[in-house]
């Protein structure tokens, strides 16, 4: 079952814009992780952040974790066309390994 | 590091036959886990192995099973394959002490018809 669900579920923007999008959640977790995913190929690991943390960077990417509204954004700074893609994010709960993953953002980046 | 290998990466099976995909995990990475991803469903978790036991599965029906081996190279079967198994499957592995990071492959495209 999916517990995520991604906001919008498609955007399209031009290169050099910033790309929000947000992940809703259900249950307590332990993580949440941000995946990209290319033309129906494989999950690309983007970034992990920990359900005691509230901000994490990694390069151009910038992901908000608020436990409490049990919600997820993961901004994407100066967007290329490469950047165009699904994005997934993914949630475990504390002792268990299994990823539930939400039905994802898609994102087109036009030059 | 190489990442994780998915063989074959396209699939063409009939109905009622049956499927074997491979998957070879990272080196050092020794859980293996399996999602199935569709257009209506999206990605579902099948079932994860570490060190040769299954140890979660999630909710398929028995047709579908795995198993992995010792050198942690793992196996998915589907018997009497349906339609509704066309999807796009999906094997990732991850370290013993942080299960939840996993690393995908590029995954086996299964056509059935």
């Amino acid at each position: 079952s999916q517990q995520g669900e991604e906001d919008p579920q498609a955007l399209s923007i031009q290169e050099g814009e910033n790309a929000t999008m947000n992940c809703s959640y259900k249950t307590s977790i332990n993580n949440l992780q941000w995946y990209r995913q290319n033309s129906g190929r494989g999950l690309v690991h983007l970034i992990l952040i920990r359900s005691n943390e509230r901000e994490k960077h990694s390069g151009r990417l910038r992901v908000t974790l608020d436990t409490s509204k049990k919600s997820s954004s993961l901004l994407i700074t100066a967007s290329r066309a490469a950047d165009t893609a699904s994005y997934f994010c993914a949630t475990d709960a504390r002792g268990y390994s299994t990823l539930t993953f939400g039905k994802g953002t898609m994102l087109l980046v036009s030059p | 590091k190489a990442g994780v290998t998915q063989t074959p990466r396209y699939l063409i099976k009939t109905r009622g036959q049956q499927v074997t995909l491979s998957c070879s995990p990272i080196s050092g990475h020794r859980s293996v886990s399996w999602y199935q991803q569709t257009p209506g469903q999206g990605l579902q978790f099948l079932f994860e192995y570490f060190s040769e036991t299954q140890r979660n599965k999630g909710n398929f029906p028995g047709r579908f099973s795995g198993r992995q081996f010792s050198n942690s190279r793992s196996e998915m079967n589907v018997s009497t394959l349906e339609l509704g198994d066309s999807a796009l499957y999906l094997c990732a592995s991850s370290l013993e002490g942080q299960p939840y990071e996993q690393y995908f492959g590029p995954g086996t495209r299964l056509t059935v018809t």
